[in-house]
């Protein structure tokens, strides 16, 4: 079965900590998104991945493909930065066009205090 | 970055109406868009895949009657919610597919807020 789990589901932290957040999935994958969800609902992108790590700002993406995991890391955290973070998965065997569908994870809900 | 927009943000209605949001893609074109729910607290599910110029594929367990979808260009997709109730509420989110294929991901727009009375 296709599964992403996500660690944890929520998370406090005092502003300028360093946050890391853990996503792990069942079967091989084409691609794996890190999306952010704040309260007033709207979903940003922030990263897509399929192999190594990538870089915004104070935000980091790395995939490990052969321990099929993924974490979010955010340096020097702000309060502004508390939402919840949201792990998709494209499973393999998905050929694009139609079949382009992701999983989700349940989201870790991100709580920065000052 | 592309751009996708959904009008409107928050919606309320009756009970047996029919609500329509738009999903925009603003600086791409998109031939694939997806439309999520998500209920308060859970995840977000896909509801349907909708391609350009065909019918839209459903999920499991949505019903294609009652939720309307309607691809009918490379940048506007429309969910209809028909004769919507109270267990219609939710958050609808809509994300496009780049056709050219710049980006190889989706892109999400912001959330319709659907509250049936």
């Amino acid at each position: 079965k296709n599964e992403v789990e996500q660690s944890p589901q929520n998370l406090t932290a005092q502003e300028g900590e360093f946050i890391t957040i853990n996503c792990s999935y069942s079967v091989g994958i084409s691609a794996l998104h890190w999306l952010q969800q704040h309260p007033g609902g709207g979903i940003v992108s922030l990263f897509m991945l399929s192999s190594g790590k990538k870089k915004h700002g104070r935000l980091i993406a790395t995939i490990n493909i052969q321990e099929k995991h993924s974490s979010l890391h955010i340096t020097a955290s702000h309060p502004r930065d508390s939402a919840v973070y949201i792990c998709a998965v494209r499973f393999r065997g998905y050929s694009g066009g139609s079949n382009y569908k992701l999983t989700f994870g349940k989201g870790t809900l991100l709580t920065v205090n000052p | 970055g592309a751009v996708v927009s959904q009008h409107p943000s928050r919606v309320i209605c009756k009970s047996g109406t029919s609500v329509k949001i738009e999903c925009r893609s603003l600086d791409f074109q998109a031939t694939t868009m997806f439309w999520y729910r998500q209920f308060p607290k859970q995840s977000l599910m896909l509801m349907a895949t909708s391609n350009e110029g065909s019918k839209a594929t459903y999920e499991q367990g949505v019903e294609k009657d009652k939720f309307l979808i309607n691809h009918a260009s490379l940048t506007l997709s429309t969910l209809t919610v028909t004769s919507a109730h109270p267990e219609d509420s939710s958050f609808y989110i809509c994300s496009a597919r780049d056709l050219a294929g710049r980006y190889n991901e989706q892109f999400f727009g912001p959330g319709t807020r659907l509250t049936v009375l």
